[in-house]
């Protein structure tokens, strides 16, 4: 299975400044995708990172706020911009291929104080 | 309707002993697959064992096994000679054929030296 290596593992962030996550995969992917888990809660899903072209963002997620790039296939970052206690959660990035399984990174524990 | 349900918000049980973590789903399509995930307290999503709906035996991943009852729609997560390291929380989710991806809500599971 594909090595995915998510950075960075935790940040404390002040409100009103932005966070990027990188998700650097070692081998290329079809899919890649973007989840936020609150605390105590399941995963939602952000946006579907697509390579080359904008991400295809899920209802109530913008990109204003979450900007996500995929410049080739094995790499893509999110952004949580100006930030607020409310961001503060669990960022996961995921990695699906035409076979059946898929796979997380190792998530980016986000506190905004 | 909820397309995974795990009805176990925690379940406790002792070193060396079998668990059971229940998982129903809710589609209508054919060709869909299973999945269960493990979350330690770290925050990282680890696969752990796939079912998809066209195999007829039942997923086994060492000490993972995964009762599958495509009539009940149900898709139970066994874990035998149960470890300390497997405290964590326990997600089940489904794709269908769409890669629409589903998570439940999450077991979060004790086990007791």
């Amino acid at each position: 299975s594909a090595v995915i290596s998510q950075k960075p593992s935790r940040d404390i962030c002040q409100r009103g400044t932005s966070l990027t996550i990188q998700c650097q995969v070692d081998s290329q992917v079809t899919m890649m995708f973007w989840y936020r888990q609150q605390p105590g809660q399941s995963l939602t899903l952000i946006a579907t990172a697509n390579q080359g072209s904008e991400a295809t963002y899920e209802s109530g997620f913008v990109i204003d706020k979450f900007p996500i790039s995929r410049p080739n296939l094995t790499f893509s970052t999110l952004t949580v911009s100006n930030m607020s206690p409310e961001d503060s959660s669990i960022y996961l990035c995921s990695i699906r291929d035409f076979g059946t399984e898929a796979f997380f990174g190792q998530g980016t524990r986000l506190t905004v104080v | 309707a909820q397309k995974i349900t795990q009805t176990q918000p925690g379940m406790f049980v002792q070193e060396k002993e079998a668990v059971t973590l229940d998982c129903t789903y809710d589609t209508s399509d054919q060709s869909y697959g299973l999945f269960w995930y493990k979350q330690p307290s770290s925050g990282e999503m680890i696969f752990l064992i796939y079912q998809g709906s066209y195999d007829e035996q039942n997923a086994t991943e060492g000490r993972y096994s995964l009762n599958f009852q495509k009539a009940r729609k149900s898709a139970n997560l066994v874990i035998s000679a149960s470890q300390l390291g497997d405290s964590a929380m326990y997600f089940c989710a489904m794709r269908e054929r769409a890669n629409q991806f589903y998570f439940g809500t999450g077991t979060s599971l004790t086990v007791i030296p």
